[in-house]
């Protein structure tokens, strides 16, 4: 595997359930991101970890709780979540420098809530 | 704070015609400048990028772009467009302080080919 990759590509989930997403990144970097992309609206961050902390957390709801275990890997729980949340999420690693580094971005998961 | 603004959101040209897809941003310093390309259903490709130096940046694909710090705009081009560059760019400033790592991306161009 190269790049970014990310798991499931397609999910359908009932709002009672619970599932994850997964990232994992085969760049050697340190920094990790989730997006979220929903039509007609621009990108939107959800969080991001660097050297696995979190950094940033834009006022996302609680019913979406990243976990990043390591540099590699990158999770986003997901439970209870209403049809807005349908969208397709997509996870970006980045190496921090000196600053600017460029982001590279996995295929992203197309969330359906029903 | 910085912000990205993409005047338009839909362009359609014809097969072989130039393209040029605008980008203005608002940032205090000298920014670091990124355009990305999605296909349907895909994730982001980086384009092409500026951190510093020569102010035109080429890129792949036959695209280039053009770093204007007066206009602030960071505008791509293409001199002859492909049935396959149909998709949607992207362009995002990044912040170029020690340690930064978050881009703010615009909101999208969609770009149609006629044959």
């Amino acid at each position: 595997e190269t790049g970014v990759t990310q798991t499931p590509r397609h999910l359908v989930m009932g709002m009672t359930n619970k599932k994850s997403l997964k990232c994992e990144q085969h760049l050697g970097h340190n920094a990790m991101y989730w997006y979220k992309q929903s039509a007609k609206k621009p990108l939107e961050l959800m969080f991001v970890y660097s050297l696995e902390e979190r950094v940033e957390n834009n006022s996302v709801p609680s019913r979406f709780s990243p976990e990043c275990p390591n540099s590699s890997h990158l999770f986003l729980h997901l439970h209870t979540l209403q049809p807005e949340d349908s969208a397709l999420y997509l996870c970006a690693s980045s190496q921090v420098t000196a600053g600017g580094g460029e982001q590279f971005f996995g295929p992203g998961t197309r969330l359906t809530v029903l | 704070a910085q912000s990205v603004t993409q005047p338009d959101i839909h362009i359609t040209v014809s097969e072989g015609a130039s393209l040029e897809l605008r980008c203005n941003y608002s940032y205090g310093a000298t920014p670091y400048l990124f355009w990305y390309v999605q296909s349907p259903g895909q994730g982001l490709q980086l384009l092409l990028k500026y951190f510093s130096g020569d102010t035109l940046v080429q890129g792949i694909k036959g695209f280039e772009a053009e770093f204007k710090r007066s206009q602030s705009s960071f505008n791509l081009r293409k001199p002859s467009v492909h049935w396959s560059d149909a998709a949607e760019y992207f362009c995002a400033v990044g912040e170029s302080g020690a340690g930064s790592y978050q881009l703010t991306f615009g909101k999208g161009t969609k770009l149609s080919v006629i044959p």
